[in-house]
């Protein structure tokens, strides 16, 4: 079983739709999370992290972590073609060495 | 905005040649990473280093080997390509924030094609 799961998608939407993104995750020692967005030939780009558990918000994105579920989100509002892109979810902690655990990435389309 | 940087970006070559991925950051990061990253798969951790003089091999079994001899230069070599090296390559590197803030920042990739 891996240890990050994120449904590869692809995912495609409206413009102006609201998107869910999804992870699940099977080691609870995992406790800082993160979101990276990936266009098409670039690498990742940092989006949002978050803390243990809770919601943070950016402008239109907000990301939500619920640890007694081993799950975390991301959420975009009013979504637009230029979030077009996949997106990775990725988690650290102390698991004996800290080291990142990233998901496969979910590829997102928003329709013009 | 990260500062790092990743020569070439596409390079297509024969099987058995000797190649060198370049990796540079302007950041003064301590650590750096390599990932190969296939279509549709995680990212997989081939390489990393914590400093000048250290490297480590990652999870992912690769015949590539890298170098710390600068903080800011992280090269990857591969001594024999072969096309199952066919892969995007993806340098990261990452500060000192406390190791559960240690947030990695991504190069653009190299997109590697051994024909």
């Amino acid at each position: 079983q891996k240890e990050v799961e994120q449904d590869p998608g692809p995912l495609s939407v409206p413009e102006g739709a609201i998107v869910s993104l999804n992870c699940t995750y099977s080691n609870s020692a995992f406790q800082y999370f993160m979101w990276y967005r990936q266009y098409s030939r670039k690498g990742p780009e940092l989006l949002m992290y978050t803390y243990s558990s809770g919601n943070k918000e950016d402008g239109r994105f907000t990301a939500q972590v619920d640890k007694s579920s081993k799950y975390i989100s991301l959420f975009i509002r009013d979504s637009q073609p230029s979030d077009s892109a996949t997106y990775l979810c990725a988690m650290t902690g102390n698991t004996g060495g800290f080291k990142t655990i990233f998901g496969a990435g979910t590829r997102l389309f928003v329709k013009a | 905005e990260a500062d790092i940087y990743q020569t070439p970006r596409y390079l297509v070559i024969g099987t058995g040649k000797k190649i060198t991925l370049e990796c540079s950051q302007t950041m003064g990061h301590d650590k750096m990473y390599w990932y190969q990253q296939d279509p549709g798969m995680e990212l997989h951790l081939i390489h990393y280093s914590y400093g000048v003089n250290s490297t480590e091999k990652g999870d992912l079994s690769s015949e590539s080997t890298v170098s710390r001899i600068r903080t800011e230069h992280f090269p990857l070599t591969l001594e024999s390509a072969r096309p199952s090296h066919t892969s995007q390559y993806l340098c990261a590197s990452s500060g000192s924030g406390g190791v559960l803030t240690d947030t990695q920042y991504f190069g653009p990739g190299t997109r590697l094609t051994v024909l």
